[in-house]
Parts: structure tokens; sequence; C-alpha cells
């Protein structure tokens, strides 16, 4: 089955600063990746989504990239700001079971 | 339009005892999936429905996990004779079809003593 590895677990960025999450995937065949957030107590919400026809989308402040050669993709943030702190998750899926990475604590401080 | 909702948000149990977790989906979403989520951990896939299709159980952990969806709405989870490492997170999502956005609901956190 997909393998999904999710770096670094924390990460603690001044408010303004960019952030960036990384993940690797086992699984040649996958070809959907989304990220969620997931605020304290909160349920988890999509942010962004990439599928494998693409390398790169861009949504305001939040990026995607995506390299199928090395079966790797990252989140970017960039100005950060306070309610960007959360936790977040990358998946990957080959059709319709997510495998979830174990996540990222972003932390922005003030 | 209202989310995924889950019942009860909250559930403290005796080890050994049986729990029901219901998820109910948004309205016309066709498949509805099941995770868990452990202290600190991602989420575990448990199972899947799509339609009236035979669903994919292949992430349940173990006999005494099982999940229902009557009419291809409404889903319950249930966990029999219940075990410490079971406390967790269980999250049930939706989406319109197999490959488009889940939705999540606000999950049961389930302490079983």
């Amino acid at each position: 089955g997909e393998n999904v590895e999710q770096h670094p677990s924390t990460l603690s960025v001044q408010e303004g600063d960019s952030a960036v999450i990384k993940c690797t995937y086992s699984d040649s065949a996958s070809n959907y990746f989304p990220w969620y957030k997931q605020e304290l107590g909160k349920r988890p919400q999509l942010i962004i989504d990439i599928r494998s026809n693409v390398g790169e989308k861009k949504d305001q402040r939040i990026a995607v990239t995506l390299n199928k050669t090395a079966k790797h993709f990252s989140l970017h943030i960039t100005e950060t700001q306070p309610e960007d702190s959360a936790v977040y998750f990358c998946a990957a899926s080959d059709d319709y079971k997510l495998s979830f990475g174990a996540g990222t604590t972003v932390t922005v401080r003030a | 339009g209202a989310g995924v909702s889950q019942s009860p948000s909250n559930k403290v149990t005796e080890k050994g005892k049986d729990v029901e977790l219901r998820c109910d989906p948004i309205s016309g979403h066709t498949a509805l999936y099941w995770y868990r989520q452990s202290l600190g951990q991602g989420l575990e896939f448990l199972i899947y429905f799509q339609g009236n299709s035979a669903p994919d159980k292949s992430g349940l952990p173990s006999d005494r996990f099982s999940a229902e969806r009557t009419g291809g709405s409404v889903s319950t989870l249930t966990i029999q004779r219940t075990q410490q490492e079971d406390s967790a997170v269980y999250l049930c999502a939706s989406s319109v079809n197999r490959v488009s956005e889940q939705f999540f609901g606000p999950g049961t956190r389930l302490t079983v003593l």
C-alpha cells in the first residue's frame, strides 16, 4: 500500500516568514495529493490539492508543488499569519483511499 | 448547506463494552469514509462506502470493528468488546464521488477506560 512520510513534524516561524512542509510517497500510481489543515479541536479542512497532470498550483498565499519523478510534493505558505497556526496533513491517493502523513504542527510567532 | 455531522461528540466507555458511532454525510454525497486519528498521528483509513457497491473494509484493524451504511446515507461504526488501544478520534468524511474532495465531520472522541 501507499506510505506517506511528512517532514518536519513541528515548524515554528516568525509572522510574515514562509513555511514549507515536505511529503514523500511510495506508490507511483498515486495521482491526487490534497493538503488538509486541522485547527485544535476542529475537523480537517482541505486547503489545496494537486493532481499529477500539473507540477504546481497556487491559491493566494498557499502553493503546492509536485515532483512525480522523485515522488515528493510540498506545501508552501508565504507571509504567514497567526491564523495559519494549525496541524497540516498531506495525503496521497490513486483512487478514493487517502493515505495521510503524520502531520506538521505549525506555530506562527507574533 | 449542512456539513457532515457525527454523534456523539465524545464517548467514554469501559473496556469490554460495545460502542456505536454515527455519521450523517452531506446530502447527495455517494461516497462515505471512516478514519481513525490517534493522538499525534495522521488519519488512518478504516472503511469506504460507495453507493450500493460492496464496501472496502481493508482498513478495519480487527473483526471487532464493523460498519454499515443504511439507505445510502447514514453510517454507523460499531466497535465490539472495546480495548484501551481503541481510544482515538473517529472521523467520518463524505464526497460527491470517489475521486472528489472529502469533507470531514467533527469526529467522535472515544475513550476506553
